[in-house]
């Protein structure tokens, strides 16, 4: 079982279209952070949330950390073709990052 | 800037053999991990350093070792190499502490065959 999960698995949207994608988890945790990983290349990390409650804003990407510390979320305004890709939320877990199992994103124009 | 750099991009090696493979990390991170990421996986941790010496240990194989030297470079060495151990393996560095992104390497492709 997966410490955080994430859905959708898989996201197909057009062009403009508006999507969220979640990062659930029944734990606690002191900070959860979003990447983006394209086909056989490492995770770039896209944000760090570290309190409860933040909301971070990356252009057309909104990111927002649970009150409690157990979930976040990452919202894409206007999607583009460029956004297509694998995003993974991740979580410090003790002394190490945990990912969630990832959301395929594509975008069709 | 200079990034996390990992060598060889590709390796492959037959069953039973043995690979090492490379991190240099971002200077002045402190702490270094390893990741194997299995096709359709997310990447799962192996081992990690602060300050050269091994902090946490995930799923990695006893067939399997790290270390990091003085100069802060890390290298993974893999023996009995099995057809299960093809994967990409990605190793990032970090500031340790709360709040710190870690940065990940373009990775090494293992293919054993």
């Amino acid at each position: 079982t997966q410490l955080l999960e994430q859905s959708p698995q898989f996201l197909s949207i057009q062009e403009g279209e508006n999507l969220t994608v979640y990062c659930n988890s029944s734990s606690v945790f002191s900070s959860l952070q979003w990447y983006r990983q394209e086909p056989g290349e490492g995770p770039v990390l896209l944000v760090t949330v570290v309190t409860g409650g933040e909301v971070k804003k990356l252009k057309r990407l909104t990111f927002q950390f649970g009150d409690a510390r157990k979930d976040s979320s990452l919202h894409i305004t206007a999607a583009q073709p460029g956004d297509t890709g694998l995003y993974l939320c991740a979580g410090v877990y003790g002394n190490k990052l945990v990912f969630g199992a990832g959301t395929i994103l594509r975008v069709k124009s | 800037a200079a990034g996390v750099i990992q060598s060889p991009r590709h390796l492959i090696k037959e069953k039973r053999e043995t690979a090492t493979l490379k991190c240099y990390p971002i200077p002045r991170h402190d702490t270094v991990y390893w990741y194997q990421q299995g096709p359709g996986q997310d990447p799962q941790f192996l081992i990690s350093f602060y300050e050269k010496m091994q902090s946490d240990k995930g799923s990695i194989p006893d067939r399997f070792s790290a270390q990091q030297f003085s100069d802060y470079h890390s290298e993974l060495n893999m023996s009995s190499l099995e057809l299960g151990d093809s994967a990409l393996y990605f190793c990032a560095s970090s500031l340790a502490g709360q709040g710190y992104g870690y940065t990940f390497g373009s990775g090494t492709r293992l293919t054993v065959v």
